[in-house]
């Protein structure tokens, strides 16, 4: 059965620093997502894009997220200056065609700021 | 704006047991309703998921049906075993925002 992936599983990065997270979505879809939940908290809704650009974005977006999608297959999120509060898991999402409301999620990414 | 209500946690049962976990949810028109999953250590896996009015979705003995009349989606279960012991997220999809808005999550805790 298709699954998102996403990798590392886990990552541990000091404040300021750069992080790439990246996730292979599934091959047939088009939709693309991000979200996070902090520990204990709720699931929060990142970023959408659809056809190469961002369809939708939270508050919680600002300038220092940005994601990409550089080749066919991967989808990558991108915080450019790492801050406490970005720790969290990220969980990367797809759907696509007749199921476009099915979201199917990734097993998440731990970034841990320091 | 669109939001999901969900029943504080834990909920503890032992195996066998009913299950109910409530969720109730505010939003505009009638979106398409989601229970998601995440098992210890584990991401979110769709469970079950209803699309109009009066629809009942399931999925390994789950069952939620979404009642316009009383905005619910509440999901049951008639035996719980320990393996169902996670955590169980209501959602909505936002058609306007394009996302899903998630409740706080019902943490199941079954024993043997």
């Amino acid at each position: 059965e298709p699954e998102v992936t996403q990798t590392p599983s886990h990552q541990v990065t000091q404040m300021g620093q750069e992080v790439i997270l990246r996730c292979v979505p599934i091959s047939n879809h088009l939709y693309f997502y991000w979200y996070r939940q902090i520990l204990g908290q709720k699931v929060e809704f990142l970023v959408s894009f659809y056809n190469n650009e961002i369809s939708e974005k939270s508050e919680i977006f600002d300038d220092q997220f940005s994601v990409e999608r550089p080749d066919g297959s991967n989808f990558t999120l991108k915080i450019r200056s790492t801050k406490l509060e970005d720790s969290a898991m990220y969980f990367c999402a797809s759907s696509g065609g007749q199921g476009f409301y099915e979201q199917y999620f990734g097993p998440g990414t731990r970034l841990t700021v320091t | 704006g669109n939001s999901v209500t969900q029943m504080e946690g834990p909920v503890t049962l032992s195996e066998e047991a009913f299950l109910t976990i409530n969720c109730t949810y505010t939003a505009t028109g009638y979106p398409s309703l989601f229970w998601y999953v995440q098992y210890p250590g584990e991401g979110l896996q769709l469970l079950l998921k209803a699309t109009k009015a009066d629809d009942k979705g399931s999925n390994k003995g789950f069952e939620a049906t979404y009642r316009k009349e009383t905005t619910s989606f509440h999901l049951e279960k008639g035996s719980v075993q320990v393996s169902d012991s996670a955590v169980y997220f209501c959602a909505l999809f936002d058609t306007g925002f394009q996302k899903l808005v998630f409740g706080t999550g019902t943490r199941l805790l079954v024993s043997p």
